[in-house]
């Protein structure tokens, strides 16, 4: 079974600061994808940014990024000059090479403070 | 439309009855995706469909649920008999095609369901 942890429920930050949110997983397939989506009070989720596992590069996109390492198979994203405009739910999904849905973590919810 | 819509946006109903829950993806997108999301809670797959392909309905949790899909258009997922435990947001997401693994999918806004 694949499933995906986020072990954070809560987490605030403080306007322009930085923050990561933890996220690991486990399966037993060497090919996958990651994703961090980002769901704010109005239910919307939207794509943050993507990694594929075969990639050693950390995606990044914008003052988002995140730090891949698959041997720990952990996939935390950081955000960079937080922004009132980023408090939201985080959440980290999953999904292998042999599959098409999304398997979810529980969320991270994110509050940036003034 | 640009995005995915839903609709309805909010749904209150009676336990026992039927509710009907409609998804518009993004235009071209052939694949389609329902998920619930409980409160608190991650979003768990329920059902998807790949254009005129046989659905994978592997995530539905009981017979009193089912969904359909037209071709690559509309989709309707329907929750017979309604219980309690089916209070939740029901998400639908699109993608272009499922040509390769690790598509982006693209979310609308949800419907949200109480059954009272």
């Amino acid at each position: 079974a694949q499933t995906v942890t986020q072990s954070q429920p809560e987490m605030s930050v403080q306007e322009a600061e930085t923050v990561t949110l933890s996220c690991t997983y486990d399966t037993s397939e060497s090919n996958y994808y990651l994703f961090w989506y980002k769901q704010p009070p109005s239910r919307q989720m939207i794509l943050v940014i993507r990694q594929e596992a075969y990639k050693q590069q950390n995606a990044t996109e914008n003052r988002f990024s995140v730090n891949f390492q698959k041997a720990a198979k952990s996939f935390s994203l950081k955000i960079s000059d937080s922004q009132l405009g980023d408090t939201a739910m985080y959440f980290c999904a999953f999904t292998s090479n042999s599959g098409y849905a999304l398997n979810f973590g529980k969320g991270t919810s994110l509050l940036v403070t003034p | 439309g640009a995005g995915v819509s839903q609709s309805p946006s909010n749904k209150v109903t009676e336990k026992g009855k039927d509710v009907e829950l409609r998804c518009d993806p993004i235009s071209g997108h052939t694949a389609l995706y329902w998920y619930r999301q409980r409160l608190g809670q991650g979003l768990e797959f329920l059902i998807y469909f790949q254009g005129n392909s046989a659905p994978d309905k592997s995530g539905l949790p009981s017979d009193r649920f089912s969904a359909e899909r037209t071709g690559e258009s509309v989709s309707t997922l329907t929750i017979q008999r309604t219980q309690q435990e089916d209070s939740a947001v029901y998400l639908c997401a699109s993608s272009l095609v499922q040509g390769y693994r690790g598509e982006t999918q693209y979310f609308g806004p949800g419907t949200r369901l109480l059954v009272l």
